[in-house]
Order: C-alpha cells, then sequence, then structure tokens
C-alpha cells in the first residue's frame, strides 16, 4: 500500500506567481489535512477535507489560499500571488474512514516551497 | 483552545542510554488523543506512539514508552537503549477528537551521540 504521495517535493516560485501543491492520500482514506512548517517551527494546522467537502478551514489564512479535495484526483493546496512569507514545508496527511481504533494521520513527505 | 508546550528544546543523549521528553497539553476535554511524531533529517513525519485518553495503561512501542498523566496533563516519551538513527526531531501532539486537527508542540530535537 503506498504512502501519501505528495508532488512536487520542491517547488520554486516568484513573488506573485501562484502555487499548487498536490496530494493523493493513501488508498482507502477518505481524510485529508494539511500543515504548514515555518523554518524552525512546529507543524500548524492549516485545513481538513473530506472528498467535496472542506470541514475545517479554521488554519487556514484568509486571502491567496485555498484548498479542494475533488470526487476524483488528488487534494490541491492553492497559494495565489505568492510572497516571501509563504516559504515553508507544506504537509498533507491522509486518515481512515473515522472509526474507534483507526484515526491516526499519516503524513507525505512534503513539499518545500520557496518564494523568491 | 487547546496547547501544547515542549519544554526542552533540545536533547543529547548517548548511545544505548536513555533519555525522556516531556510535554505538557492544556484542554476542558475529557476524551482526546496523544501521539509523538519524529522527524528526521529527511523530514518525514513518523508515528512513534499513541495514546487515548481513557485509557489508564501507557502505551509502549518497542523501545518507546509514555508517561501519561491525565490529571496532570502530561505526556512524556521515554526513548530506551536510544540508537544513533533515533537522533531527531520529536513533536508532541494533540488530537481532540478521533478525527480533526493535529495541534503540534514546538518540537525537541535528540541528538544521539556514540
Amino acid at each position: 500500500n503506498a504512502g501519501v504521495m505528495q508532488n512536487p517535493r520542491h517547488l520554486v516560485r516568484r513573488r506573485g506567481q501562484e502555487a499548487r501543491l498536490r496530494c493523493s492520500p493513501m488508498k482507502g482514506h477518505s481524510h485529508v489535512y494539511w500543515y504548514r512548517q515555518l523554518p524552525e517551527e512546529g507543524l500548524k494546522f492549516m485545513v481538513y477535507l473530506q472528498k467535496e467537502n472542506i470541514i475545517d478551514e479554521s488554519g487556514m489564512p484568509k486571502e491567496r489560499f485555498s484548498a479542494e479535495f475533488p470526487k476524483e484526483g488528488p487534494s490541491i493546496l492553492r497559494i495565489q500571488q505568492v510572497v516571501r512569507g509563504d516559504s515553508a514545508a507544506y504537509f498533507c496527511a491522509s486518515s481512515p474512514p473515522i472509526t474507534g481504533s483507526s484515526y491516526e494521520q499519516y503524513f507525505g513527505p512534503g513539499t518545500r516551497l520557496t518564494v523568491t | 483552545a487547546q496547547t501544547v508546550t515542549q519544554s526542552q528544546p533540545e536533547m543529547s543523549v548517548q548511545e544505548a542510554e536513555t533519555v525522556t521528553l516531556s510535554c505538557t497539553y492544556d484542554t476542558s476535554e475529557s476524551n482526546y488523543y496523544l501521539f509523538w511524531y519524529k522527524q528526521p533529517p529527511s523530514r518525514q513525519m513518523i508515528l512513534v506512539i499513541r495514546q487515548e485518553a481513557y485509557k489508564q495503561q501507557n502505551a509502549t512501542e518497542n523501545r518507546f514508552s509514555v508517561n501519561f498523566q491525565k490529571a496532570a496533563k502530561s505526556f512524556s516519551l521515554k526513548i530506551s537503549d536510544s540508537q544513533l538513527g533515533d537522533t531527531a526531531m520529536y513533536f508532541c501532539a494533540f488530537m481532540r477528537d478521533s478525527w480533526g486537527k493535529l495541534q503540534f508542540g514546538a518540537g525537541t530535537q535528540v541528538v544521539v551521540t556514540p
């Protein structure tokens, strides 16, 4: 069973460009979470999605950031008009349908975004 | 709101020795879940161990064990027989229900020396 896949692993964008980060959850997982890790800091929650639904976006910046998890295909985190402060590692995690004993989040390798 | 505090920025331990990492959290919830994740230099987040708050028994995974003190809101991680491959950043994390966001502490860098 392949793990959580993220691509690209590294992404360089100039200020003002758009960044699209992709996440394919583990097979059978229907819940996707995005986290951001700034240099020398812990991970901060951004958004939690199920197929075609945003469940919790309390950690998303109000502007320029959006996320989706369509019925088919990977989850996408989109950052419009990137600024230097968006430079960070973005991690995606997935979890299976919630049961009493199955709730761990499994993380992808992350996408390192550098804004020049 | 919940907060997770890791008060040790860095810990050094010799191979084969034991090291204990501290984590405290603040919550008014009665049902929650606690985790320790490891982030080696590759930056991959790896789940080390988990603990359900309703379970009194401390979780154990091979050389890793926790000391869960619910009343004190403390969740420490003990690494026994430390190995060079244990060198990594260790994050304590809290989850309010069996779904939803993880809240992470700031992390503790563990360095295992020969």
